[in-house]
């Protein structure tokens, strides 16, 4: 079965600080991999997407993706109470099927 | 980003009816889009892979009979829970994936909210 495994949290860190989530996946074969953000009782929004072994950058947050080691993380520099949700890894697997990790609680405090 | 919309956003009904639930890309045409249910605290769990024009494709115990699926055109699909019963209550959502390609994005509807009394 193909996985994607996420610590649950919660992740404290304080505002301004640099807040890291892990992800790891299963399937080698995999190419795409994504990060979604979900606030409490809404519906999943794209944060990012990354294919390719390192970093990249898009205002505060950095995706790095390692494939050798099968390991994607999401980096949210100066962290904001309003970054304060569940972080969702995806990947795509199989046949384009999506796969959700059961993501990371972040919690950052003022 | 993709837009997707979903009506309606809350859903409350008696156990036994039927309740129709619309997925609709704004933007753009999506030939492949998918229905999720969340219960409260879990993952996102794939219920269904919808393509237009043809059957849907169902998760290993998703019961196809229960939850209908269309995908009549390229930018809505609906998804109907019959018999509606309380252990359905539930957050769904649909995605929509964009054109081909390689980005293989999905984009997120808002999701409905389903309480069967």
């Amino acid at each position: 079965q193909k996985e994607v495994e996420q610590n649950s949290g919660p992740l404290s860190v304080p505002e301004g600080a640099i807040a890291s989530l892990n992800c790891t996946y299963s399937d080698r074969g995999s190419q795409s991999f994504f990060w979604y953000r979900q606030y409490s009782g809404k519906s999943p929004e794209l944060i990012m997407f990354i294919y390719s072994n390192g970093d990249k950058e898009d205002g505060r947050f950095t995706a790095q993706l390692n494939k050798a080691s099968q390991y994607v993380s999401l980096l949210i520099r100066d962290s904001q109470p309003s970054d304060s949700a569940t972080y969702l890894c995806a990947v795509i697997t199989g046949y384009s099927t999506l796969t959700f990790g059961k993501g990371t609680m972040l919690l950052v405090s003022p | 980003g993709a837009v997707v919309s979903q009506h309606p956003s809350w859903v409350i009904c008696k156990s036994g009816t039927s309740v129709k639930i619309e997925c609709r890309s704004l933007d753009f045409q999506a030939t492949t889009m998918f229905w999720y249910r969340q219960f409260p605290k879990q993952s996102l769990m794939l219920m269904a892979t919808s393509n237009e024009g043809s059957k849907a494709t169902y998760e290993q115990g998703v019961e196809k009979d229960k939850f209908l699926i269309n995908h009549a055109s390229l930018t809505l699909s609906t998804l109907t829970v019959t018999s509606a019963h309380p252990e359905d209550s539930s957050f769904y959502i649909c995605s929509a994936r964009d054109p081909p390609g390689r980005q293989e994005t999905q984009y997120f509807g808002p999701g409905t909210r389903l309480l069967v009394l």
